[in-house]
């Protein structure tokens, strides 16, 4: 079965840049199709979608984080790593990383299976 | 990016009740629409995608319609572990954005 696990800090300073790794298991982002996303959520507030990185490379980030973000895949270790840079106190959330389909006619499915989140204060 | 709305922002129901959430893009957006249900302290849930599509495993009193800029999402008869707060996400364009939710409580 697919199963999705974050891990990084929990506690980071303020101008600091953020790694987070998403490790995976029960599929691969080697197949055609398939993709891996970063959705955050504050304390107490609605879902934010941040990045997603498909089978082939291809990446996307929200326009208003775009410059802060990098997303990255790790096919042999079945990784997928975001780094943050200059966090503040603004980026206090829970971080999730999710898994995707993509049709054949490349509508993305939703997120079908998540990991439980980990949860990154920023904090000096 | 496209902006979602969602109403209510809030509803209190009883079980056995018909609940029904809307929301709203604010550019057509196709069939591009996903439903998801957060408990708390919990990672969303997919119910719904392509605006009416069942996610395997999800119990049929679950229902999604609509296209363009306009969806629903209904609960024909609201069970005790359908208390939670249910988030619209749309899929046509990146960044794919999230409604601000609706939380759905016991009256």
């Amino acid at each position: 079965q697919i199963t999705l696990k974050e891990s990084g800090p929990t506690l980071v300073k303020p101008t600091q840049t953020l790694t987070l790794t998403c490790t995976f298991s029960g599929f691969s982002l080697s197949t055609s199709g398939v993709g891996v996303g970063w959705i955050r959520q504050p304390p107490g507030k609605a879902l934010e979608w941040l990045a997603l990185i498909y089978w082939n490379d291809d990446k996307r980030y929200s326009p208003s984080l775009k410059s802060r973000l990098t997303i990255t895949k790790d096919t042999s270790k079945n990784q997928v790593v975001l780094t943050m840079t200059n966090m503040d106190p603004v980026d206090t959330a829970t971080y999730y990383c999710a898994h995707q389909y993509v049709d054949t006619a490349m509508v993305r499915l939703g997120f079908d299976y998540w990991g439980q989140g980990t949860l990154v204060t920023v904090s000096s | 990016d496209i902006q979602m709305t969602q109403s209510p922002s809030s509803l209190s129901a009883s079980v056995g009740d018909r609940v029904t959430i809307t929301c709203r893009a604010s550019q057509s957006i196709s069939s591009y629409l996903n439903w998801y249900q957060q408990k708390p302290g919990k990672a969303p849930k997919l119910l719904i995608y392509a605006a009416s599509s069942l996610q395997s495993g999800v119990p049929s009193r679950f229902s999604g319609s609509g296209s363009g800029t306009d969806f629903t999402l209904t609960i024909s008869s609201l069970q005790p572990e359908d208390f939670a707060t249910y988030y619209c996400q749309q899929s046509y364009s990146t960044p794919d954005t999230f409604g601000p939710g609706t939380k759905v409580d016991i009256k």
